[in-house]
């Protein structure tokens, strides 16, 4: 069964700075998730990723399979983007549904 | 719809009642999971369906818990005998297929069990 760790587990920034955060895993997989929860319990897909990186507006998400490792990258941060970033990777190569959450990094960006 | 609806938002019950939870998922989309969350947890896995059939239901806790997906559309949650222990967000999230497998995911429902 696969083990994600994220970090940091709390960031706090001033708006306008580049925030990075990590995820690493522990079995190969096909696929990474990366998503963003909201205060009152939405959760939001933000990237799916299986090589290289995606970018999506300011978001930016990268993926080493080699290093079992990705990064997500929010460039000019906002107050907006507070909120938990969560990564998750599936169980195994062949269970892309049983997603294995990391424990997420709570962002705090201040005006 | 645009979205993942999923119904009530909340519902607050008395322990030892029935409730029933609706997921109603992307329109096309074959695969639909549900999910469990705990206070200050990530999310279990609970069930997944693959159109009307549930693939794996592996991540039920108990026989308590159930789930439909009788059109391979919207999908019931069902609860008996709910217990204090069933309190979370359930969160239901659909995907175009299981290959695809990006999921988009509903609002939640947040039930209290009291």
């Amino acid at each position: 069964k696969n083990e994600v760790e994220q970090s940091p587990q709390n960031l706090t920034a001033q708006e306008g700075e580049f925030i990075t955060i990590n995820c690493s895993y522990s079995v190969g997989i096909s696929a990474l998730h990366w998503l963003q929860q909201h205060p009152g319990g939405g959760i939001v897909s933000l990237f799916m990723l299986s090589s290289g990186k995606k970018k999506h507006g300011r978001l930016i998400a990268t993926i080493n399979i080699q290093e079992k490792h990705s990064s997500l990258h929010i460039t000019a941060s906002h107050p907006r983007d507070s909120a938990v970033y969560i990564c998750a990777v599936p169980s195994g190569m062949d269970s892309n549904y049983q997603l294995i959450w990391g424990a997420g990094t709570k962002l705090i960006i201040k005006p | 719809g645009a979205g993942v609806s999923q119904t009530p938002s909340n519902k607050v019950t008395e322990k030892g009642k029935y409730v029933e939870l609706r997921c109603d998922p992307i329109s096309g989309h074959t695969a639909l999971y549900w999910y469990r969350q705990s206070l200050g947890q990530g999310p279990e896995f609970l069930i997944y369906f693959q159109g009307t059939g549930a693939a794996d239901d592996s991540g039920l806790p108990n026989d308590r818990f159930f789930a439909v997906r009788p059109e391979g559309s919207v999908s019931t949650l069902k609860i008996q005998r709910t217990e204090r222990g069933d309190s979370a967000v359930y969160l239901c999230a659909s995907s175009l297929n299981r290959v695809t497998g990006e999921q988009y995911f509903g609002p939640g429902t947040r039930l209290t069990v009291t």
